[in-house]
């Protein structure tokens, strides 16, 4: 039983297109994550949210809207999509804000 | 201030060697470090973590050393294996907050066979 799953694993679109990524823990836990990770590995967050309510959002585009309908899942919506927006992108859930995440296999966004 | 420092962007180590990964940090606030292992494809998973009141926890192969003086610590694998071969981040943060993790840059590590 996958502890976060997260659909699709790959994407492959135009820009100006919009996608959505959906995630779902079971765990139970109270906190979700969503991370870009970039062609350098680098891991950025993007939002955090606990019991469904947001908590952290960083310097996103407002492109990116994440709902969060209930405290298992949590999905990214993508408006417009620029070439830039190229990365994969992770889901992560954690029992609290520090404590160990667990991630998804991450989804792989190409923009044309 | 919030930075976490990691070096070294990547590494070769010949099976059998001891990689090091080192993590530097200026916060003192900072009270978890953990390690975190990427293979490729898959998400980061957690490997160990340790809090500033040890300098040195081991978990099978995997050893964090922690420098709090220096506001430093070090990941060492011994008896490195290929299946090792991974992106290793380090991270820190203050438990018990609303207090989200901070990520060092990620090594990517080779093990030649």
């Amino acid at each position: 039983d996958t502890a976060v799953s997260q659909t699709p694993k790959y994407l492959v679109t135009q820009m100006g297109n919009d996608k959505s990524i959906k995630c779902e823990q079971n765990l139970g836990h109270d906190t979700m994550y969503w991370y870009k990770q970039d062609s350098k590995k680098f891991l950025k967050i993007m939002f955090s949210y606990n019991n469904k309510e947001l908590i952290i959002n960083e310097t996103v585009p407002n492109r990116f809207s994440p709902k969060s309908p209930d405290k298992a899942h949590l999905n990214l919506h993508i408006n417009s999509l620029e070439l830039g927006d190229s990365a994969v992108y992770f889901c992560a859930s954690s029992q609290d804000y520090t404590g160990e995440l667990f991630f998804g296999e991450g989804s792989r966004l190409t923009v044309l | 201030q919030q930075q976490v420092k990691q070096s070294p962007q990547s590494l070769i180590v010949q099976k059998g060697g001891i990689p090091i990964i080192n993590c530097a940090y200026e916060n003192t606030a900072f009270d978890y470090f953990p390690w975190y292992q990427q293979f490729p494809g898959k998400g980061p998973a957690l490997l160990i973590a340790i809090r500033p009141d040890v300098s040195e926890k081991k978990e099978g192969r995997f050893t964090i050393s922690f420098n709090k003086s220096a506001k430093q610590f070090s990941l060492h694998i011994m008896d490195s294996q290929p299946g090792d071969s991974a992106t290793y981040f380090c991270a820190a943060s203050i438990m018990d907050s609303n207090y989200q993790l901070i990520w060092g840059a990620g090594t990517k590590l080779i093990i030649k066979p």
